[in-house]
């Protein structure tokens, strides 16, 4: 069973950074593409990033709003996503997913729990 | 940018069919795929490629995909589907990926 488990939400101040990761179990962590999908809280679903995987170049793609601030990574040694935040706004304020992609597709078939990361002075 | 659009809200009595749209366009040019997100609960993939299920979602869940509108259909509607859906895409050459804004299925 895929396990997927955000970690270092928290609150920032605006202008701040912030990192959370993800631990992934369960599956070949090395072949797959992940993203990051986020929610402000009763609001919708936005996705983020995506890292495709070592083997498909490793490169990342950012959604319009977080280009040139958030960074994605991977820890092949230790099963984990990371998404590194800068000059954080708030209306960057939301529960942060891990996900990963069903095969080299854009379907995101396995959801961690969410973290929360609120963005306020 | 690529925008989707869902209705906000949907309602359906129990054992009736429920239709929840998503509108871009030319979708039907792209691949779709929906997710479920009950209260309190991360969202789960139930359809995707347009129409296929995944493992384990019931049959009464289907999906299409044509013209400038996708559909989930929801055949004989149970209390346990009320939720909110999110319709999905991406743009391969840009490599990015759009939700539409949700729709909150109440079975009343």
């Amino acid at each position: 069973e895929v396990q997927l488990v955000e970690s270092g939400g928290g609150l920032v101040k605006p202008g701040g950074s912030l990192r959370v990761s993800c631990a992934a179990s369960g599956l070949i962590f090395t072949n797959v593409w992940m993203s990051w999908v986020r929610q402000v809280p009763g609001k919708g679903l936005e996705w983020v990033g995506r890292i495709k995987s070592n083997a498909d170049g490793g490169t990342t793609d950012y959604a319009a709003p977080v280009k040139d601030r958030f960074i994605i990574s991977r820890d092949e040694s230790k099963n984990t996503l990371h998404l590194q935040m800068k000059s954080l706004q708030n209306d960057d304020t939301a529960v942060y997913y891990c996900v990963t992609h069903l095969r080299q597709s854009y379907y995101f078939d396995n959801w961690g729990q969410g973290t929360l990361v609120t963005v306020s002075s | 940018s690529y925008d989707l659009t869902q209705p906000p809200s949907v309602s359906v009595s129990p054992g009736q069919t429920a239709s929840i749209t998503c509108s871009g366009d030319k979708l039907g040019d792209r691949y779709v795929c929906w997710y479920q997100q009950k209260p309190s609960q991360s969202p789960v993939l139930i359809i995707y490629q347009d129409s296929r299920r995944r493992p384990g979602i019931p049959e009464r869940f289907s999906g299409s995909n044509s013209g400038d509108t996708a559909t989930l259909t929801i055949s004989g509607t149970q209390a346990m589907d009320e939720a909110d859906y999110y319709c999905q895409t991406w743009n391969s050459t840009a490599s990015t990926v759009v939700f539409g804004g949700g729709t909150k299925l109440t079975v009343l």
